[in-house]
């Protein structure tokens, strides 16, 4: 099976602007996690999406949002950048069925704000 | 309110000797436990989980954890470390039953000092 897959891997934008991040999971995987990893904060949990639905979310502003479409696929979407959004966004697939919890994760989008 | 402490910001451990990566947790209920690592430039891989049943769990590359209910720890450990296996370890945890987040610990970097 093929893993989970993020596009693009690196992004440079500039102070606000906007961005969109893309993640495809595995496939039958049907619950999407996006994470925010920073050097000081460690792995902070952005949301949760579960057959097109938020099934969570995190202590993130509105500027971070994300939807996932019928086929599972996700995006996130960051509006607004500031320079502390400069981070790696890692996003995790996971059946989400409720009969096993591990996550699988793709190599994430490494995205810098100047 | 769940979380996840790992109280050491790194360890290190001579090429050879067992290794021990220190994970405790608190949550309003059972808990499923998971260790992940992440080498340089990569997205987290599973390494192996804690559901229900035998206190110590068996994961990838030689890597096993001892879930401790009475001091609610799920330590990682290694009988004899390998330079490969240098790199960032993160403990998480969820509520079982529940389909709340998964909350992750700030990581452990590991040396293995040959």
């Amino acid at each position: 099976k093929a893993g989970v897959t993020q596009t693009p891997r690196y992004l440079i934008k500039t102070r606000g602007q906007q961005v969109t991040l893309s993640c495809s999971p595995i496939s039958g995987h049907r619950s999407v996690s996006w994470y925010q990893q920073t050097p000081g904060q460690g792995l902070q949990f952005l949301f949760e999406y579960f057959s097109e639905t938020q099934r969570n979310k995190g202590n993130f502003p509105g500027r971070f949002s994300g939807r996932q479409f019928s086929n599972s696929r996700s995006e996130m979407n960051v509006s607004t950048l500031e320079l502390g959004d400069s981070a790696l966004y890692l996003c995790a697939s996971s059946l989400g069925d409720g009969t096993t919890y591990e996550q699988y994760f793709g190599p994430g989008t490494r995205l810098t704000v100047t | 309110a769940q979380s996840v402490a790992q109280p050491e910001d790194q360890v290190n451990v001579a090429e050879g000797n067992p290794l021990t990566v220190k994970c405790t947790y608190s949550v309003s209920g059972n808990p499923y436990l998971f260790w992940y690592v992440q080498y340089p430039n990569r997205g987290l891989q599973f390494l192996l989980k804690y559901i229900t049943g035998d206190n110590l769990v068996k994961g990838s590359y030689g890597f096993e954890a001892e879930f401790n209910k009475s001091q609610t720890s799920f330590h990682l450990k290694k009988p004899s470390a390998l330079v490969s296996d240098s790199a960032l370890y993160f403990c998480a945890v969820r509520v079982q039953n529940r389909d709340d987040k998964i909350i992750f610990g700030k990581g452990t970097r590991l040396h293995i000092l040959p």
